[in-house]
């Protein structure tokens, strides 16, 4: 079935870096942009960041712009997300999420989400 | 970048309908899809692509707009129903996609 999933619990120090990754299965992971949202204890879900079916395009929120990366790798079907210079307000849980759009209609929507990856950052 | 601004609590009675709003400008420019999360779950999505359901989406789920504002209603509430949704769009600011806050929804 169609499924994304994603690495264990991460407890890192401030100022670490983590690495969360995201395996897809039953659908065509080169025809899609993956994005990742977060979600941090008791608050809403936010956007982060998107990569583009071969890799070489990414993008992200402003606030995350110059502390992470995301990359892929379509041998595996597996997307990356690599977060750096960690603090407490990081302590989240992370989602990976397949994008679809209808360019004709100007809609867009994540389908499926992984399980979701907790990271805690604490000293 | 642009907002999108939902009620942070709607409340209804079992079996009564119940409207979930998100207003925004960009909402004037692109359609908007829905997401329902319950406790210590991933969010699932209930609307996309104007007022289309995923396969096992109960059909008491709809979604319309109408200016800077989407609804997601639901025909008759569901006691299961109980959950935050979440709007999602693309942002008018370069490639860039948002939520709204969430609304929690509570059946009575």
């Amino acid at each position: 079935q169609v499924q994304l999933v994603q690495s264990g619990t991460e407890v890192k120090k401030p100022g670490a870096s983590v690495k969360v990754s995201c395996k897809a299965s039953g659908f065509t992971f080169t025809n899609h942009f993956m994005h990742w949202v977060r979600q941090a204890p008791g608050q809403g879900v936010e956007w982060v960041g998107i990569i583009n079916p071969s890799g070489d395009w990414t993008n992200s929120a402003q606030k995350f712009q110059d502390r992470i990366s995301m990359t892929r790798d379509t041998s595996t079907s597996t997307v990356y997300m690599e977060m750096r210079s960690l603090t407490s307000e990081d302590t989240a849980i992370y989602y990976c999420a397949t994008d679809h759009s209808n360019s004709d209609s100007s809609a867009w929507w994540l389908d499926p989400w992984g399980q979701g990856t907790l990271v805690i950052v604490s000293s | 970048s642009s907002e999108l601004t939902q009620d942070p609590t709607v409340s209804g009675a079992l079996g009564q309908t119940v409207r979930i709003t998100c207003q925004g400008d960009i909402l004037r420019k692109y359609y908007p899809s829905w997401y329902q999360q319950k406790p210590g779950q991933a969010p699932v999505l209930v609307i996309y692509d104007k007022n289309n359901r995923p396969s096992g989406i109960p059909d008491r789920f709809s979604g319309s707009t109408s200016g800077n504002t989407a609804s997601l209603t639901i025909t008759g509430a569901q006691a299961e129903d109980e959950a935050d949704y979440y709007c999602y769009s693309r942002d008018s600011n370069g490639d860039r996609w948002m939520f709204g806050g969430g609304t929690k929804l509570t059946v009575l």
